[in-house]
């Protein structure tokens, strides 16, 4: 079946530094998407996959946003100058062209 | 612009009672809904789709599209129920999904 290992898990990191969060498929699947979700709110759509490329990154708060998935399997979301306001569980998911999303476990990012 | 409601943050309800999971949508198309779940400390997962008219652990919901609602109903609720449920929407294609807020539904013994 489908399953998604994200890492870190947890991440706890100081304001202006750079992170990457990274996301690896087990099985093959083209589409992979990045959620954002903060404390008490429903995930947020950050960008979506097609293979290697992004087909949609309209979700991407701001430049200093990006995410890359080389190879088409694993994906890494790579955020520069980290602010406070980014603290949140970044969720990765894989899947299926009948909708179903398949999620990881999440990375727990904490902005000091 | 494309939203997902669930105005419920908790309902509380205990063993065997109805439980109703509100949810309204605003899409300009034609909408897949489906409704996740995530128990405590695991990933979140699929309940249910609407596309496939199932029921899934005593769950159903219904398409409205004249009230533009996705309502999650369980005639008797388990304790095992209790868990945060997310109600989702994508257009035809699949390339991004709207999630609601959640509500978190907590069957009491």
């Amino acid at each position: 079946g489908a399953g998604v290992s994200q890492t870190p898990s947890n991440k706890v990191t100081e304001k202006g530094k750079y992170v990457e969060l990274r996301c690896d498929p087990i099985s093959g699947h083209t589409a992979l998407y990045w959620y954002r979700q903060s404390l008490g709110q429903g995930p947020e759509f950050l960008i979506y996959f097609q293979g290697t490329g992004a087909a949609d990154d309209s979700g991407l708060p701001n430049d200093r946003f990006f995410a890359v998935r080389p190879e088409g399997s694993v994906s890494t979301l790579k955020i520069q100058r980290t602010e406070r306001g980014d603290s949140a569980v970044y969720l990765c998911a894989v899947g299926r062209n009948t909708g179903e999303l398949f999620f990881g476990e999440g990375s727990r990012l904490t902005v000091l | 612009a494309q939203r997902v409601t669930q105005p419920e943050k908790l309902l509380s309800v205990f063993k065997g009672a109805p439980v109703e999971l509100k949810c309204n949508y605003s899409y300009s198309g034609s909408p897949e809904l489906f409704w996740y779940v995530q128990y405590s400390r695991q990933r979140l997962q699929l309940l249910l789709r609407h596309i496939s008219r199932e029921s899934i652990k005593g769950f159903t919901a219904d398409l409205n599209k004249g009230e533009t609602s996705f309502h999650l109903k369980k005639p008797f609720a388990q304790e095992e129920d209790s868990a945060m449920y997310y109600c989702a929407l994508s257009g035809g294609g699949f390339n991004k999904f709207y999630f609601g807020s959640g509500t978190k539904l907590n069957v009491k013994p």
